[in-house]
């Protein structure tokens, strides 16, 4: 069994901070994947990472890929109280196209 | 990316009862999946819907307590049968393209 550990599970911030969410595994995933999700929706994707070592920039916020791609960051550049959700990593590792979630990191963002 | 339309949104139902979840997908996907999640936490995979073949289940997640249909490439359906208020969650469905995953936006769901 796969399984994605993250961290912090809660992290409560001032706007203009920076902050970064982990995400870890024992287990090489083919692609590793970052949702945000808001209250009352689904989970939407922001990024996905598939070549170790990749790093993707998405306006303030940047997704790292570890070399063995057992592990990935999301760094978020001076936080603003928009970017207040729940973020999840996800691994996709086998051919039956499943994901393995981590449990996720609620930001809150206070002006 | 594909959109997904789920409904109900939310319900509140009596304890030994059943309700379905619908999802429509305004394209043809090969693999769907359905998964249940506590509010503010992550997701749990219940089982994966293919066309043409029966649902595949995770460990803890029984087809007797949660039937599946996949009629066609757009659709899908999941059932909570003879619920309990353990079975208060929000449950979602999403689908791959294989280039990302598409959720629907959730049901939220009461036992009382």
């Amino acid at each position: 069994t796969q399984l994605l550990e993250q961290s912090p599970q809660f992290l409560s911030i001032q706007e203009g901070e920076n902050l970064t969410v982990y995400c870890n595994s024992s287990s090489v995933f083919s692609s590793l994947q970052w949702y945000r999700q808001e209250p009352g929706e689904g989970p939407v994707l922001l990024v996905t990472v598939v070549t170790g070592g990749e790093v993707k920039k998405l306006k303030r916020l940047t997704f790292q890929f570890g070399d063995a791609r057992k592990d990935s960051s999301l760094h978020i550049t001076a936080a603003q109280p928009g970017d207040t959700g729940l973020y999840l990593c996800a691994g996709e590792g086998g051919s039956n196209y499943k994901l393995t979630f981590g449990k996720g990191t609620l930001l809150t963002v206070n002006p | 990316s594909a959109v997904i339309s789920q409904k109900p949104s939310r319900d509140i139902c009596q304890r030994g009862t059943s309700l379905t979840i619908q999802c429509q997908v305004d394209s043809q996907v090969t693999m769907m999946f359905w998964y249940r999640q506590q509010p503010g936490q992550s997701l749990t995979l219940i089982a994966t819907a293919n066309q043409g073949s029966e649902a595949t289940y995770e460990s803890g997640f029984v087809i007797d307590k949660f039937p599946i249909s996949r009629p066609n490439l757009t659709f899908s359906t999941l059932t909570v049968s003879n619920m309990s208020p353990e079975d208060s969650s929000i449950y979602l469905c999403s689908d791959t393209t294989g280039s990302g995953y598409t959720f629907g936006s959730g049901t939220r769901l009461t036992v009382v």
